[in-house]
Formats: structure tokens, sequence, C-alpha cells
């Protein structure tokens, strides 16, 4: 079946534009995590939603950084003037959000974004 | 200090080997411990899922949890050059519809 698809895989932007990284989750999952990964280290978490609801926007590192997830299915992590520390690897992850047993968190492939 | 301390290799072993790798952690309220796997340029994939302290076997795969220590292993048997790849422990204090908690990663090299 299909995974947790994300668009575009590569973006490269000037420092100072906006852009916009899309994010498909698996049918039916109700979590939905945004984590942004710099190069050799680890995922960090930005954000994440429940359905439409944004429960927890404590990672996202400046008000630059903007996510939503309007109608509780794909969601955008928008970034305005993108700054050169804002290059990374963006994932994204779903879940089905069990109270009980293995819930697990599906990864995308990510989308690399440059900025030069 | 980070939360979860992971050393990020890179690790070089010839097939065949075992292979151990861990993280320790310093928030006690952490009680669901997963490792995930990462090829270049992927999404991390989830290999093993331990709730609380205890092992886990899933084949080659062995993941210890060690609350008292607030440490974490996974050891893999007969590694093969198809092992090669990142591996990221994780962590949270609560069932999966939780912030995930990640260390840096190991990069690990299988050399036929």
């Amino acid at each position: 079946g299909a995974g947790v698809s994300q668009s575009p895989r590569y973006k490269v932007a000037k420092r100072g534009q906006d852009v916009a990284l899309r994010c498909d989750p698996i049918s039916g999952h109700v979590s939905l995590f945004w984590y942004q990964q710099a190069l050799g280290q680890g995922p960090e978490f930005l954000t994440y939603f429940q359905n439409e609801a944004q429960l927890d926007k404590s990672g996202l590192p400046s008000d630059r950084f903007f996510a939503e997830r309007p109608e509780g299915s794909v969601s955008t992590l928008k970034i305005q003037r993108t700054q050169q520390e804002d290059s990374a690897v963006y994932l994204c992850a779903s879940s089905l959000a069990l109270r009980e047993g293995r819930d697990e968190q599906f990864f995308g492939p990510g989308t690399r974004l440059t900025v030069l | 200090q980070k939360e979860v301390e992971q050393d990020p290799g890179p690790l070089s072993v010839p097939e065949g080997a075992i292979v151990s790798l861990n993280c320790t952690y310093s928030n006690s309220a952490f009680q669901y411990f997963m490792w995930y796997r990462q090829y270049s340029r992927k999404g991390p994939e989830l290999l093993m899922y331990t709730y609380s302290s205890g092992n886990k076997e899933d084949g080659r795969f062995t993941a210890q949890v060690d609350k008292s220590s607030k440490y974490i292993s996974l050891f893999i048997r007969d590694s093969q050059p198809s092992d090669s790849a990142t591996y990221l422990c994780a962590m949270s204090a609560w069932n999966g519809n939780t912030p995930l908690v990640f260390g840096k990663g190991t990069r690990l090299s299988v050399i036929a």
C-alpha cells in the first residue's frame, strides 16, 4: 500500500525566499509529525497534529516556520524568509494514534532543502 | 547535555560480525524505545519497538532496554552488507502518538 509521501523531494531556495513543503500521510492516520534532520544528526521534532488540530508546535525554531493541516489529511510546512541554517531534510511521519499497543510512526522520504 | 546520547561512529565491521549499538538517555519518563534504520537519502524505518525494560528478539536483531541504567542496545547477529545504514535510537514517554526524541544516529558499514 501507499506510504507517506512528501513533495518536492529536493528544493533549492535563495536566502530570503519562502518555501512550502507538502506531506501526504497514510490514509486513515490520525497523527502527523514534522521533524527536521540536519546533516549528520538525528531527526528533531518540529510540530504535530491530531486530525486538523495542531497539538504541539514547541519544536518550531522561529516564527518563520508555520505548519497547517486544514482538513486533517495533507499537511504543509511553510518556511518564510529562508536562512542558510534552515538547510536540512524535513521529514514527515504519520501514525494511527493508538492509545494501547504498538503505535508506529511511519516516515516519508523527506524533503531536502538547500538554502543558498 | 542532550536527552539522548548516541555515538555517531562510523562503525565498520566485516560481514558475519555481531554488531552492538547503544544509546543512553537522561529522561526517566521515557517508556517506549525504538530503533530505526535509515538508508542514505531515505526516511527512517522502524526495526524494533520495546515497551519498558527487557529484551526483544526479531530474527537477527535483539533490542535490550535497561531502564535502571538508562541504557538501550541493539544487537545485529550475522551482519550483512545490506545492514549498512544509519541506526537511530528513539524514545518517548507515551505510546506512539507523541513526538519521538532521537539520538544522533550511528553509521554502520558491513564490509563483504
